[in-house]
């Protein structure tokens, strides 16, 4: 079945240092997701891409999706202490009526 | 995006006994999803619940183990039975809507012990 690998598992960075997580797929996916998960939280939706090569952005975070659509990335500029928590990228192999299946995380620790 | 409401929010459970989570959303979704977290881990998706008729299950995950009901677009319930502490694990209930940009909405989550 379809595996979602992803890295660093762990990363830890000074506040105003950059962040970035990477992901890859075994199969080609429709969309991938990203979500973020703070301690104690639920996963909470940051960004859908669908498009081969995309890139978005939401304020400091960058998401871009691979031109084969088998892999992304999530890069933090600048950190602050409120990005703390759990980045996940989830991923979906169907037409978007499908669960996702979800990377193991990165978890980002941010030393003041 | 929706709002969702699950219940209960943790529950210490002996094992042997059934329990079941309830999850009502605030508006009618297309999708709902089961998965389960351990603390700490990534999630595990356990079955789409299909509204008027059987949920579709993942490898690993069958339904005398993990009943699922959804009577209608806006709530579902999934029933852990005959529990063992290796159910012990964080159930989440997810939904989205077909075609949406908006990715999927996470309920809160259900804590689970099994003693």
């Amino acid at each position: 079945g379809q595996q979602v690998m992803q890295i660093p598992q762990y990363q830890h960075v000074q506040e105003g240092e950059d962040f970035t997580t990477y992901c890859n797929s075994s199969t080609t996916l429709s969309n991938i997701q990203w979500y973020k998960q703070r301690p104690g939280g639920h996963p909470v939706f940051l960004i859908q891409l669908v498009k081969s090569g995309e890139v978005k952005k939401q304020k400091r975070l960058t998401f871009q999706f691979g031109e084969a659509k088998k892999n992304s990335s999530l890069h933090i500029t600048a950190t602050q202490t409120t990005d703390v928590g759990t980045y996940f990228c989830a991923g979906s192999a169907g037409g978007g009526a499908d669960g996702l299946t979800f990377g193991k995380g990165t978890h980002l620790i941010i030393q003041p | 995006s929706a709002v969702i409401s699950q219940k209960p929010s943790r529950d210490i459970c002996q094992r042997g006994t059934s329990l079941t989570i309830q999850c009502q959303v605030d508006s009618q979704v297309t999708m709902m999803f089961w998965y389960r977290q351990q603390p700490g881990q990534s999630l595990t998706l356990i079955a789409t619940a299909n509204q008027g008729s059987e949920a579709t299950y993942e490898s690993g995950f069958v339904i005398d183990k993990f009943p699922i009901s959804r009577p209608n677009l806006t709530f579902s319930t999934l029933t852990v039975s005959n529990m063992s502490p290796e159910d012990s694990s964080i159930y989440l209930c997810s939904v989205g809507k077909s075609g949406s940009n908006y990715g999927y909405t996470f309920g809160s989550g259900t804590r689970l012990t099994v003693v």
